[in-house]
């Protein structure tokens, strides 16, 4: 069974600060998809970051970047100079590596992120 | 982009009543569309993963004669929630998978809530 945890339920820090956000996950598959959603207070879900399991490189997108960490099953992402806007839950998710089929998402608890000034 | 839309994004109803949610991919065709559920303050639970053409695979603990998934057409699937009860009172989140491609594009919800 798939299961991601998100163990920060809530952080909170004051704009300009640099916040990380941790995730974990358990699979038994040797190869799969974890993603990013950033969830507004509006609720729509804002797909972030798609990363498979074959790829350990690190990416950066502007004032986001994530680590990936095969070895010890994380997946956190880091928001530099963090700003009010980015006040939100962050959700992660575990996919399968499907091709050709449908492949659900398990998704963590979330972290809600609260940027004060 | 792929865009997901839901109707409608905010409905109130008495208990005992059905509600049907919709969910239209707009620019896109799925062949598969998955329901989530969201209490406040928690995760995302997928329901059910709904096939266009076929009957929809249901997650453990959901019940398949109270939410009604129907996919009629590779852009369109609702969710009938049958005698609503205010426990069943939650964000309804749908999305949808382009073929042939393992990424899903969200809807942007629907509120429900049962008096």
């Amino acid at each position: 069974a798939q299961k991601v945890t998100q163990a920060q339920t809530e952080i909170s820090v004051v704009e300009k600060e640099d916040v990380t956000l941790d995730c974990v996950y358990e699979t038994r598959d040797t190869t799969y998809y974890l993603f990013w959603y950033k969830q507004p207070p509006s609720g729509e879900l804002v797909f972030l970051i798609r990363r498979n399991s074959f790829d350990e490189q690190n990416e950066i997108s502007g004032r986001y970047s994530w680590n990936f960490q095969k070895s010890t099953s994380s997946f956190n992402f880091t928001i530099t100079a963090s700003q009010v806007v980015d006040s939100a839950v962050y959700f992660c998710a575990l996919s399968e590596f499907l091709t050709g089929t449908a492949s659900k998402l398990t998704f963590g608890t979330g972290t809600r992120l609260q940027v004060t000034l | 982009g792929a865009v997901v839309s839901q109707h409608p994004s905010r409905v109130i109803c008495k208990s005992g009543t059905s509600v049907k949610i919709e969910c239209r991919s707009l620019d896109f065709q799925a062949t598969t569309m998955f329901w989530y559920r969201q209490f406040p303050k928690q995760s995302l639970m997928l329901m059910a993963t709904s096939n266009e053409g076929s009957k929809a695979t249901y997650e453990q603990g959901v019940e398949k004669d109270k939410f009604l998934i129907n996919h009629a057409s590779l852009t369109l699937s609702t969710l009938t929630v049958t005698s609503a009860h205010p426990e069943d009172s939650s964000f309804y989140i749908c999305s949808a998978r382009l073929a042939g491609v393992n990424e899903q594009y969200f809807g942007p919800g629907t509120r429900l809530t049962v008096t």
